[in-house]
């Protein structure tokens, strides 16, 4: 089946520094790929749409300066968290959907993120 | 707004069937019903869907009513590796932004 790929599963930062996530599709393309955020005991919660060769789009109350995503292939999407700070300390889950099999959403495994 | 409702948490015997409630009574025409589960620090993981036939796989049974207003997500031996936090989902095939509500706490017991 397919899969996607997130990396790394956690990671532990300095507040003021900056941290980068990977997702990748691994047997698809995937020229979208969506970004969620979840605080512990809460739900997930989608924070971006990850568009191939476009600029991402944001949901309502998601600092796009903060929160940069690059999307430069159809396999491979990137968020990168600038200048970290405790409370972004949270789990980032990344999906993917393949344009050949609509009916299913493949996510990530996720990570962690700890900024200190 | 949320789009299903779900018990906020359920226990069940490890080996008997585990039937996981949702309700959906404003369900579109065009929207299926989803369920996907989370365990614990994962990301979540796609179990079953279905449009208005009943469905089945590997992992589990889907069932939805006449009207499409609920369905019942059926896990037909729980292991205790069953524990996590399922997922009732509508939407419709070309909207891949998922709106996750609470889901439902499954603890299986040995």
């Amino acid at each position: 089946g397919a899969v996607v790929s997130q990396h790394p599963s956690w990671v532990i930062c300095k507040s003021g520094t900056s941290v980068k996530i990977e997702c990748r599709s691994l047997d698809f393309q995937a020229t979208t790929m969506f970004w969620y955020r979840q605080f512990p005991k809460q739900s997930l919660m989608l924070m971006a749409t990850s568009n191939e060769g476009s600029k991402a789009t944001y949901e309502q109350g998601v600092e796009k300066d903060k929160f940069l995503i690059n999307h430069a292939s159809l396999t491979l999407s990137t968020l990168t968290v600038t200048s970290a700070h405790p409370e972004d300390s949270s789990f980032y889950i990344c999906s993917a959907s393949n344009q050949g099999r609509r009916e299913k959403l493949f996510f990530g495994s996720g990570t962690q993120l700890s900024v200190l | 707004d949320a789009k299903t409702t779900q018990p906020t948490s359920m226990d069940c015997a490890e080996g008997r069937a585990a039937n996981l409630p949702c309700n959906h009574s404003t369900i579109s025409g065009n929207e299926y019903v989803y369920w996907y589960r989370q365990i614990h620090s994962q990301g979540p993981q796609y179990i079953i869907h279905g449009l208005k036939n009943n469905e089945t796989n590997e992992m589990a049974s889907l069932i939805i009513t006449e009207d499409r207003k609920s369905s019942t997500l059926i896990l037909p031996h729980a292991t205790l590796r069953d524990t996590a936090v399922y997922y009732c989902i509508v939407r419709v095939l070309n909207d891949y932004k998922l709106s996750f509500g609470a889901g439902t706490t499954v603890t299986v017991r040995a």
